[in-house]
C-alpha cells in the first residue's frame, strides 16, 4: 500500500534560517510524483513544488527545493532564508501515474512550522 | 483567472440532514477532486473526475456520499444522512489532468454535524 510518513509533527525555525521537514514514501510503483503543500492558517492548500519519479535533478522553486533521494525513498523540502509568513502546515504527497486513470494525491499527516523573529 | 471555487464556506447542519456541497474548478481543467480533511484522519481522498471518464469512487467512505460533475465542469457532493463523523473541511481541487501537473485547490467547505 501506498504511504506518506512525515515524522515531525512541529518545528520551529529561526528567522533568515533554513529548515529541513521530512518526507518518506513508500510505493512499489516506478512512476510517481512527490508534491509539497502549504497550508496557513487561512486553510487554504497552496502547491509549493513538485518532483517526478524519473526526474534526475532535484527540483527547485525560489526558496524552496526538494532533497529527493529515491533509494532512500525520501524527498524533505527544504526552504531556505525562513520568513515569518513561512509559518503554516506542510504536506508532502504521492500521485502514483499508471495509465492515467489514477490521480489522486496520497498526503501525509503534516509538519507544523513555526518561524521565531 | 479566477481559481477553485467551493460553496458554501461553513454548513451547519442536524445529524440525519442531507446536505450538498459545490465545487466550481478552473475552467479548462478536466480532473477534478474530491478530498476530506479531518483532526483524527488528516488528508483523504474521496472522489475524482476526469474527462468523460467513469469517476473514481475508491475513497468514498460510504453509500451515504455521492457526487456528480455535470458537463464536465460543475461538481457536487452530497451526503446523505449526516452523521457527526461527518464533521470535515471538505476540499475540492482540478488539474490540467495529466500526472504531471499539481493540483488547485478551492477554500473548502467547513462541515459541522450537530
Amino acid at each position: 500500500a501506498q504511504k506518506i510518513t512525515q515524522t515531525q509533527p512541529g518545528m520551529f525555525v529561526q528567522e533568515k534560517e533554513a529548515v529541513t521537514l521530512d518526507c518518506t514514501y513508500d510505493t512499489s510503483d516506478q512512476s510517481y510524483g512527490l508534491f509539497w503543500y502549504k497550508q496557513p492558517s487561512s486553510g487554504e492548500m497552496i502547491f509549493l513544488i513538485y518532483q517526478g519519479s524519473y526526474d534526475e535533478q532535484n527540483a527547485t522553486e525560489g526558496r524552496y527545493s526538494l532533497n529527493f533521494q529515491k533509494a532512500r525513498k525520501s524527498a524533505n523540502l527544504v526552504i531556505s532564508a525562513s520568513q515569518l509568513g513561512d509559518s503554516a502546515m506542510y504536506f508532502c504527497a504521492m500521485r502514483l501515474n499508471y495509465g492515467g486513470s489514477q490521480g489522486n494525491l496520497i498526503f501525509g499527516k503534516g509538519t507544523k512550522l513555526s518561524v521565531k523573529p | 483567472g479566477a481559481g477553485v471555487s467551493q460553496s458554501p464556506s461553513n454548513k451547519v447542519t442536524e445529524k440525519g440532514k442531507d446536505v450538498e456541497l459545490r465545487c466550481d474548478p478552473i475552467s479548462g481543467h478536466t480532473a477534478l477532486y474530491w478530498y476530506r480533511q479531518s483532526l483524527g484522519q488528516g488528508l483523504e481522498f474521496l472522489i475524482y473526475f476526469q474527462g468523460n471518464s467513469a469517476p473514481d469512487k475508491s475513497g468514498l467512505p460510504s453509500d451515504r456520499f455521492s457526487a456528480e460533475r455535470t458537463g464536465g465542469s460543475v461538481s457536487t457532493l452530497t451526503i446523505q444522512r449526516t452523521q457527526q463523523e461527518d464533521s470535515a473541511v471538505y476540499l475540492c481541487a482540478s488539474s490540467l489532468g495529466t500526472e504531471y501537473n499539481e493540483q488547485f485547490f478551492g477554500p473548502g467547505t467547513r462541515l459541522t454535524v450537530l
